[in-house]
């Protein structure tokens, strides 16, 4: 089945305590990214990748870190969370190019920093 | 910001009558998308309108957009309760970026 795998789910952290969602998916797409969705404020990107070591920034990257060492994986890293980082994380992945780019969204991780 | 924004923030109907959401956006566009999202889940891709298009169907589906006024508008016709959702727009930048507005909130009542 086709899918975008996210991990946690769900997790409450603490102010400055290191964290990594992780994402992958077995699409074999090229094209990866971010998102954190708050509540009046729809989904807003964060960072997203157009291939293997090719990462970019979206509207609102401060305070995170990504990855791309292989095609299928996009891990999310929260260096030293802090509570404004609160919120609800969707990655999603596609083809990249004109024809096809409608995103797959993983179920999202709902993220607490306290 | 690119950013779109939908009109209604929320609308509520019963089933059975159509529903009409209308986005609008700031920039030039490669494409526009509609998302649904059920309470809290992954947002799921509805459909895709080029630029270059007007108009497109897909089953209960319609969408609409027009690059003069930069706004777009998805109509769903014959709602049914499991309508029940948020609807997003979307926006792709030739820079493959993505930008989504900030939903509409659709309650179709059985």
């Amino acid at each position: 089945e086709a899918q975008v795998t996210q991990n946690p789910r769900y997790l409450i952290t603490v102010t400055g305590k290191k964290l990594t969602v992780t994402c992958s998916q077995n699409m074999n797409h090229e094209y990866m990214s971010w998102y954190r969705q708050d509540p009046g404020l729809g989904l807003r990107q964060i960072y997203y990748s157009m291939n293997v070591e090719v990462t970019d920034k979206g509207d609102v990257p401060e305070g995170y870190k990504v990855s791309r060492k292989e095609k299928r994986n996009f891990p999310l890293i929260l260096e030293s969370p802090s509570p404004n980082q609160t919120s609800l994380y969707f990655c999603a992945s596609s083809y990249p190019g004109q024809g096809r780019r409608e995103l797959f969204f993983g179920e999202g991780s709902r993220l607490t920093v306290l | 910001s690119q950013q779109g924004e939908e009109d209604p923030q929320a609308l509520s109907i019963q089933e059975g009558e159509n529903a009409t959401m209308n986005c609008s956006y700031k920039t030039s566009i490669n494409n526009l998308q509609w998302y649904r999202q059920n309470s809290g889940r992954g947002l799921v891709h509805l459909i895709l309108i080029r630029s270059n298009e007007r108009e497109k169907h897909s089953g209960r589906l319609r969408v609409t957009l027009d690059t003069s006024k930069k706004s777009s508008s998805l109509l769903i016709t014959a709602s049914r309760a499991a309508d029940t959702a948020s609807y997003f727009c979307a926006t792709a930048d030739n820079f493959n970026k993505f930008y989504f507005g900030s939903g509409t909130k659709l309650n179709v009542k059985p």
